[in-house]
């Protein structure tokens, strides 16, 4: 348990379909992370978040959305995504800082038929 | 900008053996540098750190060493275990990062008894 939480864990889409990844973390970090790990590809950061602002938007297609209602909330809002969005979605969160580690959750694991 | 490389995998080793991942590392400055490990169907977990040149990072028998003239953070295991088997990911955050940690693409270990 590393106090960051992910649900669901696993979710069946279709491409027609909306729905939301939730991340939640009590550690009091100050940022919050969005990163697709896609079968034989790096780690891909997709967005982040800093006190509730995003700060970072790495060129991801509009069909996800994120979402930070508050400092321990973080959300991937999901519509009419592709087949090749399968991945494990991962949310993180860390105290911004130079030595600080990365708390991650285990991740969503997305299916899109 | 800053940027990971480690060796390619998978690497496969039989049980008792000595276990070397190689990292090395492009940033400015003085990162802070990370070992992350996933486990199947797992998110990422922090497996070691260090935060400054010649720090030795160390977690259940793992072991890298901050080697600032050879820019490397090299993962060392006396005797892998079968359980041992997972993805290992080398990591870096500094002031030029931004908010977030520079990946490297992961090592894939398999142990095999």
């Amino acid at each position: 348990e590393t106090g960051v939480t992910q649900t669901p864990r696993h979710l069946v889409m279709g491409m027609t379909n909306k729905k939301s990844l939730k991340c939640e973390q009590h550690l009091g970090h100050n940022a919050m992370y969005w990163y697709k790990q896609s079968a034989k590809k790096p780690l891909e950061l997709m967005f982040v978040y800093s006190l509730e602002e995003r700060v970072e938007n790495n060129s991801v297609p509009s069909r996800f959305s994120p979402e930070c209602p508050n400092s321990s909330h973080l959300f991937l809002h999901l519509h009419t995504l592709q087949p090749e969005d399968s991945a494990l979605y991962l949310c993180a969160s860390r105290d911004r800082g130079g030595g600080t580690e990365a708390f991650f959750g285990q991740g969503t694991r997305l299916t899109v038929v | 900008g800053n940027s990971v490389t480690q060796m390619e995998g998978p690497v496969t080793l039989s049980e008792e053996a000595f276990l070397t991942i190689n990292c090395t590392y492009t940033a400015t400055g003085y990162p802070s540098l990370f070992w992350y490990v996933q486990y199947p169907g797992e998110g990422l977990q922090l497996l070691l750190k260090a935060t400054k040149a010649d720090d030795k990072g160390s977690n259940k028998g793992f072991e890298a060493t901050y080697r600032k003239e050879t820019t490397s953070f090299h993962l060392e295991k006396g005797s892998v275990q079968v359980s041992d088997s997972a993805v290992y990911f080398c990591a870096l955050s500094n002031s030029n990062s931004g908010y977030a940690l520079n990946f490297g693409k992961g090592t894939s270990l398999l142990v095999t008894p």
